[in-house]
């Protein structure tokens, strides 16, 4: 079964305390993201990556890294969480236009 | 100005009802236009995708561009109460543009 896989689904944690989200595809896609979901702000893209060790900012990078070591993973680093990154997130892996996401991380920083 | 809009609702309908939402975009040089659904506590899925002005079908649900005015509408006929989820239309020209979002609700 195509999907994108996000681990943790949930989690709260402390200001400062490193955390890595991780997410997985099994589509061979090249193209994959993070995005932030917050309410009355829609989903907005914080980091992508077009291909291994490729990527780039999206809108909002800002406390926020990747990388891409391999096609099917790009796990999401929180160096220093604040409170402010509590929030929904996605990953997505793309083929063209069409987005496919995984199910979310619901993070809370406290 | 946003390069998405989206009227974020809720809209609250009864069952069997035919649901409108709409969508307006900026930039003209958008390609791509997508409807997702997403249901609550789940990630967005793909419900329709289209490349040209003009509609297209599948099943209940019919998607509609307007390339001229820049407008993109999703209908649902005969609105079941499992069409209840946020529906988030998207375009795309080189990366992919959200809409904040409409939460709809089919009462049964």
């Amino acid at each position: 079964e195509a999907q994108v896989t996000q681990n943790p689904r949930y989690l709260i944690t402390v200001t400062g305390k490193k955390l890595t989200v991780t997410c997985s595809q099994n589509m061979n896609h090249e193209y994959m993201s993070w995005y932030r979901q917050d309410p009355g702000l829609g989903l907005r893209q914080i980091y992508y990556s077009m291909n291994v060790e490729v990527t780039d900012k999206g809108d909002v990078p800002e406390g926020y890294k990747v990388s891409r070591k391999e096609k099917r993973n790009f796990p999401l680093i929180l160096e220093s969480p604040s409170p402010n990154q509590t929030s929904l997130y996605f990953c997505a892996s793309r083929q063209g236009a069409r987005a496919f996401f995984g199910q979310g991380t619901r993070l809370t920083v406290v | 100005q946003k390069e998405v809009e989206q009227d974020p609702g809720p809209l609250s309908v009864p069952e069997g009802a035919i649901v409108s939402l709409n969508c307006t975009y900026s930039n003209s040089a958008f390609q791509y236009f997508m409807w997702y659904r997403q249901y609550s506590r789940k990630g967005p899925e793909l419900l329709m995708y289209t490349y040209s002005s003009g509609n297209k079908e599948d099943g209940r649900f019919t998607a509609q561009v307007d390339k001229s005015s820049k407008y993109i509408s999703l209908f649902i006929r005969d609105s079941q109460p499992s069409d209840s989820a946020t529906y988030l239309c998207a375009t795309s020209y080189d990366k992919v543009i959200f809409g904040p979002g409409t939460s709809l609700s089919v009462i049964p």
